[in-house]
């Protein structure tokens, strides 16, 4: 199957300060990709779709400007979460599709403290 | 919206036997696909199995199979031979066309030895 790459795996971040998140479609091309939060014991919660070229989509209630999303090649799409806070403290997945089967990256647990 | 929706947040099976998870969705098309992910405690996401809403024949994968019901809206999984490496987050999923993978509420899944 597809391959989705995601990276760094675990980061810690102090209060204030962005980081980024990558996530790569190794073997094929990705022209949508999908970004979820995951908390705790709970289901993924789908955050945005990167549309390669274009401008992000997000979901209501996810704030555009703290979760800028850049996606600029056909396997490359970045999540970066903006002057960081606690509260964003989480486990990010990404996913891209090939046809209608879902591939997901392996997820990056962020701690900001 | 398609919602998908899993009512045992817990299930627990003996090594060896058989557990059926339940899942429920709701649509108003008639095309669409179903699949049950897999999350172990690595958090990376597997497919388990997936169901296409054309095919009246149950998807099987091995130990894994699904009771497809399109009528009453219902895709449950059954794990036969329950072993130690199937405890582990499920998630039922939903898509529909183009539009976005619609996840449950998940069900953790507990096998005692």
């Amino acid at each position: 199957g597809a391959v989705v790459s995601q990276h760094p795996s675990w980061v810690i971040c102090k209060s204030g300060t962005s980081v980024k998140i990558e996530c790569r479609s190794l073997d094929f091309q990705a022209t949508t990709m999908f970004w979820y939060r995951q908390f705790p014991k709970q289901s993924l919660m789908l955050m945005a779709t990167s549309n390669e070229g274009s401008k992000a989509t997000y979901e209501q209630g996810v704030e555009k400007d703290k979760f800028l999303i850049n996606h600029a090649s056909l396997t490359l799409s970045t999540l970066t979460v903006t002057s960081a806070h606690p509260e964003d403290s989480s486990f990010y997945i990404c996913s891209a599709r090939v046809g209608t089967e879902a591939f997901f990256g392996q997820g990056t647990r962020l701690t900001v403290v | 919206a398609q919602t998908v929706t899993q009512s045992q947040p817990e299930m627990s099976v003996q090594e060896a036997e058989t557990v059926t998870l339940s899942c429920t969705y709701d649509t108003s098309e008639s095309d669409y696909y179903l699949f049950w992910y897999k999350q172990p405690p690595s958090r990376q996401m597997i497919l388990v199995i997936r169901q296409e809403a054309y095919k009246q024949q149950n998807a099987t994968e091995n130990r894994f199979s699904v009771n497809f019901q399109k009528a009453a809206k219902s895709f449950s999984l059954k794990i036969s031979d329950s072993q130690l490496g199937d405890a582990a987050m499920y998630f039922c999923a939903f898509i529909q066309g183009a539009q976005k993978l619609v996840f449950g509420q998940g069900t953790r899944l507990t096998i005692n030895p």
